[in-house]
């Protein structure tokens, strides 16, 4: 059982305060780490798909970073507004699969 | 682009009752496309993988004789929860995926499924 870890569950911050969060997944047979963004009533959005340890992509105002040979990614908000509200999940994908394990989501909650 | 629709979004039906949810990728053919279920504060679980064409890959735990998936066209896959019980109430959501390398897997909305 692949285990993928978010951290932290839920957190508010204040409009216009950057503010980031953590994914751990496996450090071995590593292929893609999957960022979505999944508003409530709307279907997860597609943000990063990441595949080379070191890799830093960037989306706007939202970036993120990997790290294969410890196993881990952080996604950055800078400046956070309230469109930003919403549970941000990662994804892991292993060599030789089309499968993703998901960690239980990031809720962010931007105060106006 | 890479648009799924899911429907229904939402299904409340009596015990022994038989649900088709279906999935369908609006503007690109979706080579495989997967099955997931999500229970109350966990993570997004993968029930199944099909491919168009062939039978579906069942995750463990996961009765095939349940939850029946059939894949017959690059564009639409179906979910049957067959004979469903309140232990079956979840949310279930599609994605889809092209062949493409290193692609995202796009997603449908979802169905809440409740079983009374």
């Amino acid at each position: 059982i692949l285990n993928v870890e978010q951290s932290p569950q839920s957190l508010h911050v204040q409009e216009g305060d950057s503010t980031n969060f953590t994914c751990s997944f496996p450090s071995s047979n590593f292929y893609a780490l999957h960022w979505y963004r999944w508003e409530t009533a709307k279907s997860p959005e597609a943000l990063f798909v990441m595949t080379l340890n070191g890799d830093e992509k960037k989306k706007g105002r939202i970036s993120a970073t990997l790290n294969t040979k410890e196993g881990y990614s952080y996604l950055y908000i800078k400046g956070s507004q309230p469109e930003d509200s919403a549970t941000y999940l990662c994804a892991f994908r292993g060599a030789g699969s089309y499968q993703l394990t998901f960690g239980k989501g990031t809720k962010l909650s931007v105060i106006p | 682009g890479a648009v799924v629709s899911q429907h229904p979004s939402r299904v409340i039906c009596k015990s022994g009752t038989s649900v088709k949810i279906e999935c369908r990728s609006l503007d690109f053919q979706a080579t495989t496309m997967f099955w997931y279920r999500q229970f109350p504060k966990q993570s997004l679980m993968l029930m199944a993988t099909s491919n168009e064409g062939s039978k579906a890959t069942y995750e463990q735990g996961v009765e095939k004789d349940k939850f029946l998936i059939n894949h017959a066209s690059l564009t639409l896959s179906t979910l049957t929860v067959t004979s469903a019980h309140p232990e079956d109430s979840s949310f279930y959501i599609c994605s889809a995926q092209n062949r493409i390398p290193n692609q995202p897997q796009h997603f449908g909305d979802g169905t809440r499924l409740s079983i009374l």
